[in-house]
């Protein structure tokens, strides 16, 4: 079946430095995965979708100078937090739709924690 | 108001219960109702999907959609300790809009 890879699944930085999040469709190609935040208890929130071959769209609130989207090729899609911040310290899950499913059906990663200090 | 309410729970029952899960929405544009189960810093995976209002089964799980009161259910039957995991409804108004989810639902199967 369609699975969608991240790395790294864990990473803690220091205060005002990058992290980049990484998201694979492994066996398919997809030109557009979306991005979501998870706060503890809480429900994923749309951060942006990213589209390979042109810029992402991202949702109202979202600083798309702080979240960097890239979607280099057609499995894979980059998320860059540039100068991390505690308050960035969430659980970022990437999707993307798998081929024959239409755009109802998404196949999640298994998510990335950030830890900022 | 949030567009998709669900009670975070959470909720514990013995092995062998039914589990009721539910979410209610604001926007009767809805069209596409969607069950993911999410386990432990995990990302979530689908369990059903349903266009529309209605039923639908698979296996120990039921779905069900009553957009008259804008209710969404998921029952499981027989539960088990396999199942312990959040639960989160989701839905959006059409094939490319926006999915939408609610804050799930902690679900605990004690043996």
């Amino acid at each position: 079946g369609a699975v969608v890879s991240q790395h790294p699944s864990w990473v803690i930085c220091k205060s005002g430095t990058s992290v980049k999040i990484e998201c694979r469709s492994l066996d398919f190609q997809a030109t557009t995965m979306f991005w979501y935040r998870q706060f503890p208890k809480q429900s994923l929130m749309l951060m942006a979708t990213s589209n390979e071959g042109s810029k992402a769209t991202y949702e109202q609130g979202v600083e798309k100078d702080k979240f960097l989207i890239n979607h280099a090729s057609l499995t894979l899609s980059t998320l860059t937090v540039t100068s991390a911040h505690p308050e960035d310290s969430s659980f970022y899950i990437c999707s993307a739709p798998p081929p024959n499913s239409g755009a109802n059906v998404l196949t999640f990663g298994a998510g990335s924690r950030l830890t900022v200090l | 108001q949030k567009e998709v309410e669900q009670d975070p729970g959470p909720l514990s029952v013995p092995e062998g219960a039914i589990v009721s899960l539910n979410c209610t929405y604001s926007n009767s544009a809805f069209q596409y109702f969607m069950w993911y189960r999410q386990y432990s810093r995990k990302g979530p995976e689908l369990l059903m999907y349903t266009y529309s209002s209605g039923n639908k089964e698979d296996g120990r799980f039921t779905a069900q959609v009553d957009k008259s009161s804008k209710y969404i259910s998921l029952f499981i039957r027989d539960s088990q300790p396999s199942d312990s995991a959040t639960y989160l409804c989701a839905m959006k108004e059409n094939q490319g809009g926006k999915l939408i989810f609610g804050q799930g639902t902690e679900l605990s199967v004690k043996p």
